[in-house]
């Protein structure tokens, strides 16, 4: 079945640092690829997905792209602030052929923890 | 709209007894999924619907539970005779048929079974 990989945690780093988060995942057909964030007390909010091969999703600076070759989506972001400090989640949503619609679920990673520090 | 809403917000039960959960999705979505988070961990998927009609139920979700949509609106989530193990966030989401890649997360309703 699909699955989801994330490195393992937790992530803490300076203000202005560079951040990856690894994301590796197994899937019998063409999934859409998501990252999730939980600031603390929240609930979980869409931050970036790509829907296809080479894609790069982007949304506050944070950045990842669809590899199939590696069957990756690695997150970054250039420069980390302490409002980042969160709980990342890699997910993905199968598609029954290329372009096709998903109904929606979704496989998740474990979660990495981000805390980031002035 | 004020997004996908869940009640309560915190459950504290004794072992063996029935609780049951409300999700209030987004008001045009007819898709709705239930998850359950436990600490450490991501989410894992329970249940699927679309309008009134539950389409797929993955095998974490025991005979002891069940889920309703019966007008295609909100959801309930029962749990009956609950056990310790049952401890765990539950979360709702919603998402929109024409926009079926985006699925909007509830802030979950945090299940104690003591």
């Amino acid at each position: 079945g699909d699955s989801v990989t994330q490195m393992e945690g937790p992530v803490t780093l300076s203000e202005e640092a560079f951040l990856t988060i690894n994301c590796t995942y197994t899937a019998t057909g063409y999934p859409s690829l998501f990252w999730y964030v939980q600031y603390p007390g929240e609930g979980l909010q869409l931050l970036l997905k790509a829907t296809k091969a080479d894609d790069k999703g982007s949304n506050k600076g944070f950045e990842a792209t669809y590899r199939k070759e590696t069957t990756s989506f690695h997150l970054e972001k250039g420069s980390v602030q302490v409002s980042d400090s969160a709980v990342y989640f890699c997910a993905l949503s199968e598609r029954s052929r290329a372009g096709g619609t998903s109904y929606g679920k979704l496989t998740f990673g474990q979660g990495t923890i981000l805390t980031v520090h002035p | 709209d004020t997004g996908v809403s869940q009640n309560p917000r915190h459950k504290i039960t004794k072992r063996g007894q029935n609780v049951t959960f409300r999700c209030d999705p987004i008001s045009e979505h007819n898709r709705l999924y239930w998850y359950r988070q436990t600490l450490g961990q991501g989410p894992e998927f329970l249940t699927y619907f679309q309008n009134e009609a539950q389409l797929e139920k993955s095998r974490l979700l025991s005979d002891r539970f069940s889920a309703e949509r019966p007008k295609g609106s909100f959801s309930t989530l029962e749990i009956q005779r609950t056990e310790q193990g049952d401890s765990a966030m539950y979360l709702c989401a919603s998402s929109s048929y024409r926009v079926s890649t985006e699925a909007f997360f509830g802030q979950g309703t945090r299940l104690t079974v003591v």
